[in-house]
């Protein structure tokens, strides 16, 4: 089973970028769809995108088009998720989390990466 | 989007007893050609990833105690969990992966009473 670890928190003033990577360790990423999720302090869950671990096929949420990449780095086993032009509402706590290609319900998870926008 | 909606919102149960989670989504999440309920669960510990439980509404996630069981179909689905036992303190979260967004409920907090 793949495990996923994320890099460590990060401040950012309003209007930078900030970018979270994921590692898998015990597998590649090849057979999987890695999301991006992430939870705000006191909402939901919230979908931000994912990308295809094969073929690095990309699909966001409406919501953050324009504003969000995932890119994949093979060699390095690593995935990335670039947030541009940070409001003080992206402040939440990241997750990178490993779907099959088609069913997208997430079986393993990153640790969390903390992203804290101040000015 | 399909909006997920949880109840209640917080529940308190003694230990041994049952707790009861609903989940409703705003549509249809059972797609006819393969009758199959595009439903998961999770449960989530502070400073925790949420950890799978359930996927198609009523399959459990290899490792999770059978305690642990979904159910429900269309619209409205249900996250049991018999006998609760201290280590089941959690948040739990409902999610639809039918269409994309997929998108979570706003979360249940379960405590012991």
């Amino acid at each position: 089973q793949v495990q996923l670890v994320q890099s460590g928190a990060e401040v950012k003033k309003p209007g930078a970028s900030v970018k979270v990577s994921c590692k898998a360790s015990g597998d590649t990423f090849t057979p999987y769809t890695i999301h991006w999720v992430r939870q705000a302090p006191g909402q939901r869950l919230e979908w931000l995108g994912w990308i295809n671990g094969d073929n690095g096929q990309t699909r966001y949420s409406q919501k953050f088009q324009g504003r969000v990449s995932i890119t994949k780095d093979t060699s390095a086993n690593t995935v990335y998720m670039e947030l541009r032009r940070l409001i003080s509402q992206d402040t939440a706590v990241y997750y990178c989390a490993t779907s099959g290609w088609v069913f997208h319900y997430f079986e393993n998870w990153g640790q969390g990466t903390l992203v804290s926008v101040s000015s | 989007d399909i909006v997920m909606t949880q109840s209640p919102d917080s529940l308190a149960v003694s230990l041994g007893e049952r707790a009861t989670i609903n989940c409703k989504a705003s549509q249809n999440v059972l797609y006819s050609s393969n009758n199959k309920n595009y439903i998961s669960w999770y449960q989530k510990k502070p400073g925790q990833p949420p950890k799978l439980l359930i996927y198609w509404a009523s399959t459990r996630e290899s490792g999770v105690p059978d305690r642990f069981s979904g159910s429900g179909s269309g619209t409205d689905f249900t996250l049991t969990i018999t006998s609760l036992q201290p280590e089941d303190v959690a948040i739990y979260f409902c999610q639809h992966y039918y269409t994309t967004p997929p998108t979570f409920g706003q979360g249940t907090k379960v405590e012991i009473k």
